[in-house]
């Protein structure tokens, strides 16, 4: 089976300061690991993905995540928060081998993002 | 392209009554999904297809929800009779071949039963 966990239910972070919002993960084989981003009563919005290559991965809105195999972990950064990065952040995993009934992603609880100006 | 199309935006209903929830996928992709969210169980998979073919529906609650694909612009999602439990914004998404994955989501279905 495929799950994803993301620790914190919110992160707080000033304005101008780096962010980081966790993510782990678990699955039987290689993952495909993504990051989307939900505003108030909107649908989730792609930001990035990591499939193969470099670890570092960058993607939209000038966020970047990093993929550790031996850690498990997918953590989604940006090294300067905007007020406007305030949103839900959902982690997804899809176990890059799996049977039929596995080609759909698992998303985590979500981590709610408050940027404080 | 318009995005994915998911209506109504709103319902409210009472208990026991008939819901049907509507999605239209960006064109030309083949692969189209119906999450539900919570505050209790975040987002969970109800059912995808793959070219109008439904895969996997193991995350269908119960006999009460039923999905359709008559064709590739068109799904539906059913609970009847429905119940209060079953409140929940209901997301579509959709994935094109190929698209490594990465699903287009629409605005969702807020579902209130009263």
């Amino acid at each position: 089976a495929q799950s994803v966990a993301q620790p914190e239910d919110q992160v707080n972070v000033a304005e101008g300061n780096p962010l980081t919002v966790k993510c782990t993960y678990s699955v039987s084989g290689n993952p495909y690991l993504f990051w989307y981003v939900q505003y108030p009563n909107r649908g989730l919005q792609f930001l990035l993905k990591y499939i193969t290559g470099d670890n570092l991965v960058k993607g939209s809105y000038g966020f970047e995540a990093e993929f550790n195999k031996s850690q498990t972990s997918f953590h989604l950064k940006k090294p300067s928060a905007l007020v406007s990065d305030s949103a839900l952040y959902f982690c997804a995993v899809r176990d890059l081998y799996g049977d039929t009934g596995r080609r759909a992603l698992t998303f985590g609880s979500g981590t709610r993002l408050q940027v404080q100006p | 392209d318009a995005g994915v199309i998911q209506s109504p935006r709103h319902e409210v209903t009472e208990m026991g009554q008939e819901v049907t929830l509507r999605c239209k996928p960006i064109s030309g992709h083949n692969s189209l999904f119906w999450y539900r969210q919570t505050m209790m169980r975040g987002l969970e998979l109800l059912i995808y297809f793959n070219n109008n073919v439904p895969i996997d529906d193991s995350g269908m609650p119960e006999d009460r929800f039923s999905a359709k694909m008559p064709n590739a612009s068109f799904s539906t999602l059913k609970i009847q009779p429905s119940e209060p439990r079953d409140s929940a914004v209901y997301f579509c998404a959709s994935r094109e071949t190929g698209g490594a994955n990465v699903l287009t989501f629409g605005a969702g279905s807020r579902l209130t039963v009263l």
